[in-house]
């Protein structure tokens, strides 16, 4: 059981603006940068946001991130039906000396 | 450009033993942590361990402490999981990652079956 909590899934229309937001605590979030992951259907994962709200290069500015407390929050506008993949979190967790993701959410576009 | 290359998949059967490697090019391996991250079939991910770039400080998810082992050989670009006493929980798709997932491999199926 993970110690991050994302919500199941998401969806809503192309060109529309969602959130997924992100749970956990002081031993993980609270105290540690966090990252978001894209995996694309049948693809290895792909990082997003690293920092808590750090881009790659080559990561549109569609996709943002940010954080407050002991939670954290993707956002991404300007919605495509290329954005149909699972999301997940992810921080190192001070208390269990072990890297942590959230359960993961799906992204739909209506 | 980045590469992660995983090899060392297969069928074991449980109480077995598998080596997973990972070829990696395109950085300076020696300067980053590495981990080894799974995904069983329809679920999310979890990581398994990490590796400091000098090999002197190792992480372990509990599910898998004392019977696996992560390694890295510098020399060769090289990351490895050996992965004794398998159980069928550990099936899934093992991808090695660079730092906390900056770069991702493509994956080695590992099932444990009888």
């Amino acid at each position: 059981q993970s110690v991050l909590t994302q919500p199941p899934s998401v969806s809503a229309a192309p060109g529309q603006r969602v959130t997924i937001s992100c749970s956990g605590s002081s031993s993980n979030i609270g105290n540690n940068n966090v990252s978001w992951y894209q995996q694309l259907p049948q693809t290895a994962p792909k990082l997003l946001v690293y920092d808590n709200n750090k881009r790659p290069s080559g990561i549109p500015d569609r996709f943002s991130g940010s954080k407050s407390g002991t939670s954290v929050t993707l956002g991404i506008t300007g919605l495509q039906t290329g954005d149909e993949a699972d999301y997940y979190c992810g921080t190192w967790d001070s208390s269990l000396s072990a890297f942590v993701f959230g359960t993961g959410t799906k992204i739909t576009v209506l | 450009e980045v590469q992660l290359v995983e090899s060392g998949g297969g069928l074991v059967q449980p109480g077995g033993s598998l080596r997973l490697s990972c070829a990696a090019s395109g950085f300076t391996f020696s300067a980053y942590w590495m981990s080894w991250v799974r995904q069983a079939p329809g679920k999310g991910l979890e990581w398994v361990a990490n590796i400091k770039p000098d090999g002197s400080a190792k992480y372990y998810v509990d599910s898998v402490k004392g019977r696996f082992t992560i390694s890295r050989d510098n020399a060769k670009n090289s990351l490895y999981l050996q992965m004794n006493s398998l159980r069928a929980e550990d099936t899934a798709l093992y991808y090695c990652v660079k730092r906390v997932g900056d770069n991702w491999g493509q994956g080695t199926l590992v099932t444990v079956s009888s």
